[in-house]
């Protein structure tokens, strides 16, 4: 298996444009998450998804961030507008049911200037 | 809510040594506990799971153990090499949550040769 594949590996942008970052699980996998690292604050959840279905989203920031999972094999988190507080690295992972093991992508860089 | 600390946050040692990394979480209602391994620039990797049921988990030079009743975990890394320099950090699912993992800051271990 490839693992779990993320896109973009880096992103920059300009304050006030729309970012989408994809994710695409482990095939098998029924659980996605989307974290977020920074040398601040660490890795903070920000959504999970369980089947497709949004468990937990109360660590999405505020409005401007959205995430989606249309199908098992595909999710994005949406960030529109972006600000320069949005900068950090954004994980998918994915697991087989919630709290089995987790596997992380290799991230998504992101700089809003 | 799930506290996770991890003691110390940087560690350096000779080539050979065996050491102990330490991590404390607050809330013992856990599913189970995990450590990852994060190199510069990349995603994290999943070293041990434990479940809740079990005390240890090994896998070659590691060994993890999980307390649940003190609220501590402990990775032992047995003969370091200068290849086991990364950041280690640990995980522990928030109570009543299935998914919700929360991270640790992690130690960041240099291992000289």
């Amino acid at each position: 298996d490839a693992g779990v594949i993320q896109s973009p590996r880096h992103e920059v942008t300009e304050m006030g444009q729309e970012v989408t970052l994809r994710c695409k699980p482990i095939s098998g996998h029924n659980s996605l998450f989307w974290y977020r690292q920074t040398m601040m604050r660490g890795l903070e959840l920000l959504i999970y998804f369980n089947n497709n279905v949004p468990i937990d989203d109360s660590g999405m920031p505020e409005d401007r961030f959205s995430a989606k999972m249309p199908n098992a094999s595909f999710s994005t988190l949406k960030i529109q507008p972006s600000e320069p507080r949005d900068s950090a690295v954004y994980f998918c992972a994915s697991s087989f049911q919630g709290p089995g093991e987790l596997f992380f992508g290799e991230g998504s860089r992101l700089t809003v200037l | 809510k799930q506290e996770v600390t991890q003691i110390p946050a940087a560690l350096s040692v000779p080539e050979g040594e065996n050491l102990v990394l330490n991590c404390s979480f607050t809330d013992s209602a856990i599913y189970n506990l995990q450590w990852f391994r994060q190199d510069p620039g990349k995603g994290l990797t999943s070293l041990l799971l434990i479940q809740s049921s079990q005390r240890e988990q090994t896998s070659g030079r590691l060994n993890a153990s999980l307390d649940k009743s003190s609220g501590r975990s402990t990775l032992y890394i047995a003969a370091s090499q200068p290849g086991d320099s990364a950041t280690y950090l640990c995980a522990a699912p928030t109570g009543g949550s299935q998914g919700n993992l929360i991270f640790g800051k992690g130690t960041k271990l240099s291992v000289k040769p």
